[in-house]
């Protein structure tokens, strides 16, 4: 268990408004990911970090930023929410050899 | 065409039955892994394998490489094995997730 929370747990929000997820680690990983999760699709990664100030998109990453600027936590951020972005969020994280991931409990987001 | 595929989408079974479901890719991987979902709840890694067989409790979990294919069993289930289990393939430092298998177990 990689001790990993993600706040807020549940958040309503209205179109147009800033919405920024937090996910913090504590067993110092180095990659952190983004996901969301969405009926009739699998986990879909959003953007991904591989250290500190060093991020990368992922395939669904239109509508989201993130930032990484301490190794224990990875932040996502929507900069005006939309109904399409409804979802529920994951965060992950990998030390880096085994390739494994070490899920957060989620995030759902609701955009009214 | 899905680089990764699951089935069955669903299964309901009775307790104590053996349950399989079925993973099949069709891309190159370096491993592959199996979570599990509870109901809205968090997601854990079962199995992550590169060949041949793992087993942990009352599950198992097989792969063929040169099949492209991955099994994973539960034997005696229960209904706390109730959940969403999820096959995700290693691809190039990134991993590709497929949709799930709903699975019910009536006690």
């Amino acid at each position: 268990d990689a001790g990993i929370t993600q706040s807020p747990r549940h958040k309503v929000t209205e179109t147009g408004t800033p919405v920024t997820l937090r996910c913090h680690q504590t067993e110092n990983h180095r990659y952190m990911y983004w996901y969301r999760q969405d009926p009739g699709h699998g986990l879909r990664l959003i953007h991904y970090s591989y250290g500190v100030k060093d991020t990368d998109k992922g395939e669904v990453s239109d509508g989201y930023s993130v930032s990484r600027s301490k190794t224990e936590d990875f932040l996502l951020t929507l900069e005006s929410a939309t109904s399409s972005q409804t979802s529920v969020y994951f965060c992950a994280t990998r030390l880096g050899i085994t390739g494994s991931r070490d899920f957060g409990p989620g995030t759902r987001l609701t955009v009214t | 065409k899905n680089e990764v595929e699951q089935s069955p989408q669903n299964l309901t079974a009775q307790e104590g039955e053996f349950i399989t479901i079925n993973c099949s890719y069709s891309v190159g991987i370096s491993a592959l892994h199996w979570l599990q979902q509870h109901p809205g709840g968090g997601i854990v890694s079962l199995f992550m394998l590169s060949s041949g067989k793992k087993k942990h409790g009352r599950l198992i979990a097989t792969i063929n490489i040169q099949e492209k294919h991955s099994s994973l069993h539960i034997t005696a289930s229960h209904p706390r094995d109730s959940a969403v289990y999820i096959c995700a393939l290693n691809r190039d430092d990134k991993i590709i997730f497929g949709k799930g298998t709903r699975l019910h177990i009536l006690p």
